[in-house]
């Protein structure tokens, strides 16, 4: 079956540090690539997505692109603020009805001053 | 804005209450989900619907069922609690399929069952 694996968290930086999130995945077809951010006490939000290979999704600074090679689809940033502390979800939806999404575990980022 | 509201943000109950989490999305969504959050887990699917009245299974069905008897709303049940149901529960909508479109969710029932 499809399935999204991430980085083990929590990662820790500095503010103004550059951020990687390491995601690989495992699917049939050709999935449509997400990351989703939930800040504390919230529930999540879409970050940025990506439908095919070689697409760029950006937003808010962040980036991600779809590596169909290598099944990733890596979250960077080149400056982070403590502001971007969150826990950090990849996703993948393959085709089908009822745009179903599978998960990855979460990383949390904890960005210190 | 999409808004999905999530009936409490906290909920305690005791073992073998029924338990009835609610959720409802103000944009005419076709596809609501209950999902569950738990630590090193991440997001797992209990179950998701793509019209009124009718309703799937996800990946981890056991001990829920939902109800889904208009189009805004969708109810998550535990029909009799039990510890290991404790958790964090997340609902979301989205549009019907034929172009990508993301999920929104709610900001989370937090639910402890003693």
């Amino acid at each position: 079956g499809d399935s999204v694996t991430q980085m083990e968290g929590p990662v820790t930086l500095s503010e103004e540090a550059f951020l990687t999130i390491n995601c690989t995945y495992t699917a049939t077809g050709y999935p449509s690539l997400f990351w989703y951010v939930q800040y504390p006490g919230e529930g999540l939000q879409l970050l940025l997505k990506a439908t095919k290979a070689d697409d760029k999704g950006s937003n808010k600074g962040f980036e991600a692109t779809y590596r169909k090679e290598t099944t990733s689809f890596h979250l960077e940033k080149g400056s982070v603020q403590v502001s971007d502390s969150a826990v950090y979800f990849c996703a993948l939806r393959t085709a089908g009805g009822g745009n179903k999404l599978t998960f990855g575990t979460g990383t949390q980022l904890k960005v210190e001053l | 804005d999409v808004k999905v509201t999530q009936s409490s943000r906290y909920l305690v109950k005791r073992t073998g209450e029924k338990v009835f989490l609610e959720c409802v999305q103000d944009m005419d969504h076709e596809n609501m989900f209950w999902y569950r959050q738990d630590p090193g887990l991440g997001l797992r699917l209990i179950y998701f619907s793509y019209d009124v009245k009718m309703k799937e299974k996800g990946d981890i069905p056991e001990g829920y069922s939902v109800s889904r008897e208009k189009k805004e709303r969708f109810s998550l049940i535990l029909e009799s609690a039990s510890t290991n149901q404790t958790s964090m529960y997340l609902c979301a909508s989205s549009n019907q399929d034929g172009s990508f479109q993301p999920q929104h969710f709610g900001d989370g029932t937090r639910l402890s069952i003693l």
